[in-house]
């Protein structure tokens, strides 16, 4: 089993929806949660990060984690086609500098 | 710099030749991290340093695969007698690692490693 799943799509939706993109992970001590967005041929650029539970809103994306159910979140509103990418979760934790990553999600927001 | 540099951009080697990737870190940030991501996937661990320690090296490969930051600064990822199997795009990224900003890793565009 991975550290971290996240499923792949890809997911289409409509100029202005809401999207949610989830990652699962099975490792207790993760204490530091991200996303990244990958535009096609760049690297990953940093969105959010969380560190432990809770929510975190930033301009149109809020990211929430639950610790509890080791289940984490990014919900993007009004959707944009700019925001068509592929969002990738990591995560850490506290006493080590590993980052472990999701697979990705590719999200593809239709004008 | 303004970001984490990587160079070269692209490189096309032979299979058996060595290679050296190179990465320019942002200014003042003491934790470096390579990573391999293949396509469509996310990227995977290969080695960490803080400062110019070399703290995890738990996801090189194998003993062809090094890793030195020897001034705290810049890096060098060199793979020995490449294989055609290192073919991948190799990312390194840097943080700050301290003052509450341990989480923020940026990364470089990375180097696009082919063997054949």
């Amino acid at each position: 089993q991975k550290e971290v799943e996240q499923d792949p799509g890809p997911l289409s939706v409509p100029e202005g929806a809401i999207v949610s993109l989830n990652c699962t992970y099975s490792n207790s001590a993760f204490q530091y949660f991200m996303w990244y967005r990958q535009y096609s041929r760049k690297g990953p650029e940093l969105l959010m990060y969380t560190y432990s539970s809770g929510n975190k809103e930033d301009g149109r994306f809020t990211a929430q984690v639950d610790k509890s159910s080791k289940y984490i979140s990014l919900f993007i509103r009004d959707s944009q086609p700019s925001d068509s990418a592929t969002y990738l979760c990591a995560m850490r934790g506290y006493n080590f500098n590993k980052f472990y990553f999701g697979s990705g999600t590719k999200l593809n927001v239709k004008p | 710099g303004a970001g984490v540099s990587q160079s070269p951009r692209y490189k096309v080697t032979k299979r058996g030749q060595d290679v050296a990737l190179r990465c320019d870190p942002i200014s003042g940030h003491v934790s470096l991290y390579w990573y391999r991501q293949a396509l469509g996937q996310g990227p995977e661990f290969l080695t960490y340093f803080n400062y110019e320690a070399q703290q995890d090296k738990s996801g090189l490969p194998n003993d062809r695969f090094s890793a030195e930051r020897p001034e705290g600064s810049i890096s060098t990822l060199t793979i020995q007698r490449t294989e055609q199997r290192d073919s991948a795009m190799y990312r390194c990224a840097s943080s700050l690692a301290r003052g509450g900003r341990e989480a923020e890793a940026f990364f470089g565009q990375g180097t696009r490693l082919t063997v054949v």
